[in-house]
């Protein structure tokens, strides 16, 4: 079975801290994608990548950067964490375009 | 871009037929996807229907394709209980991406 595991389920910060969340899948993928989820609002893409150190900005950038430095692992980073960015992130991985998404379980950001 | 729709809630009854709907702009996904999610935990794939196919059957799963009306559907037959959860569907582009709708919050009551 496909894993992508995140490294935490749960992390409460401070404003303006830097955040790194980590994500890790053993199916050789090569799409890896990072999602915040609310309410109301359903999953929002905030990067992908497609290669070992490429990445692409997906619909909601703003605040976020990634790594891509291995292809079994994606992090997300929270450059000075606002209290506007509290929200679920969900990792998932591809195998292909537009091919079937593993999830992560998700990690719940409390920003305070 | 892409806008996929879905209503945000739905509630039936127990051994009832639930049918979730989701509505997208763009026709040139090759894959459509629903999700499910339960509570606290990340998203499972339920089922997927090719952009070619009409219709797909899996146990108590319908999927329906109306390409000329953009309308994507999921029924589940005989409704329980443990089926409560967030179904969202999902499609493929040609970028790479999966575009999901909001999520239809499924309620089913004894």
């Amino acid at each position: 079975d496909v894993k992508v595991t995140q490294s935490s389920r749960y992390l409460v910060k401070r404003t303006g801290e830097k955040v790194f969340l980590e994500c890790v899948q053993d199916m050789d993928h090569e799409n890896m994608f990072w999602y915040r989820q609310d309410p109301g609002l359903g999953l929002r893409l905030i990067y992908f990548s497609y290669d070992v150190k490429m990445k692409e900005k997906g619909d909601i950038p703003e605040g976020y950067s990634v790594s891509r430095e291995k292809k079994e692992r994606f992090s997300l980073i929270l450059e000075s964490a606002s209290t506007n960015q509290t929200s679920m992130y969900l990792c998932a991985s591809s195998l292909g375009q537009g091919q079937e998404a593993f999830f992560g379980q998700g990690t719940r950001l409390t920003v305070v | 871009g892409e806008d996929v729709e879905q209503s945000l809630f739905l509630s039936v009854r127990e051994g009832d037929s639930s049918v979730i709907n989701c509505t997208y702009t763009d026709s040139s996904s090759t894959y459509l996807y629903w999700y499910k999610q339960e509570p606290g935990a990340g998203l499972q794939l339920l089922t997927y229907i090719f952009s070619n196919m009409d219709m797909k059957q899996d146990q108590r799963l319908t999927v329906l394709l109306n390409k000329k009306d953009k309308h994507l559907s999921l029924r589940i037959a005989d409704t329980q209980t443990g089926d409560s959860a967030i179904y969202f569907c999902a499609l493929g582009n040609q970028g790479g991406k999966l575009i999901f709708g909001q999520g239809t919050e499924l309620s089913v009551k004894p």
